[in-house]
């Protein structure tokens, strides 16, 4: 089975600050993905970012990248310049690549995130 | 907004009623895979539904049951609530084929007393 982990329950920064969120993982799998999801108080689950594994290269979203490392089963989201939208708990989430059956996201327990002006 | 709806928003229910929720799958999305969110938890994954029927189940009681309509809607029904059963539900729905494009609803809170 798989777990996700992220060890940061809470994190807060200055508005226009860099900020990463860790997040390790544990699978015996060798082709997966990778999810940072941000849920706001609206409780709507936004997908901010994927990251397919077999793919060495570092996704990217605008302010948001990650950083893949597969062999250390880890894989953090770096925010650049942080708004005050980006206030919201983080999940990160992975998933099984070409399962026959339920395609399912496991979870983290999640990282919640303040922008302070 | 990702076009996935869930009704009612808010619920409050006693031990030992059921409880039905609802999600309208976004247009074109034909597999809804429902999730049970704890007070501070990540999301627990609770099964999945394509075309109309089971594709996956995790690790849940047969209470928990779910149905999927023709019309890519579908439902979550729990009989016999319990206090543990108090979180955020939420549907989720993706293409055939594009099963890392999960689109989330907005959840139910439901309230077990």
């Amino acid at each position: 089975a798989q777990t996700v982990t992220q060890s940061q329950p809470e994190m807060s920064v200055q508005e226009a600050e860099t900020v990463t969120l860790s997040c390790t993982y544990d699978t015996s799998e060798s082709n997966y993905y990778l999810f940072w999801y941000k849920q706001p108080p609206s409780r709507q689950m936004i997908l901010v970012i994927r990251q397919e594994a077999y793919k060495q290269q570092n996704a990217t979203e605008n302010r948001f990248s990650v950083n893949f490392q597969k062999a250390a089963k880890s894989f953090s989201l770096k925010i650049s310049d942080s708004q005050l939208g980006d206030t919201a708990m983080y999940f990160c989430a992975f998933m099984k690549h070409g399962d026959w059956g339920a395609q399912k996201l496991v979870f983290g327990q999640g990282t919640r995130l303040t922008i302070n002006p | 907004e990702t076009g996935v709806t869930q009704s009612p928003t808010h619920l409050i229910k006693t031990r030992g009623q059921q409880v039905t929720l609802r999600c309208s799958s976004q247009s074109g999305h034909n597999t809804v895979s429902w999730y049970q969110q704890a007070l501070g938890q990540g999301p627990q994954f609770i099964f999945q539904y394509y075309r109309e029927e089971e594709n996956g189940r995790g690790n849940f009681p047969p209470r928990f049951s779910g149905l999927q309509f023709p019309n890519y809607s579908s439902e979550l029904n729990v009989n016999a609530l319990e206090l543990d059963d108090s979180a955020l539900y939420l549907c989720a729905s993706h293409p055939t084929g594009y099963h890392y494009e999960q689109y989330f609803g907005p959840g139910t809170r439901l309230t077990v007393t």
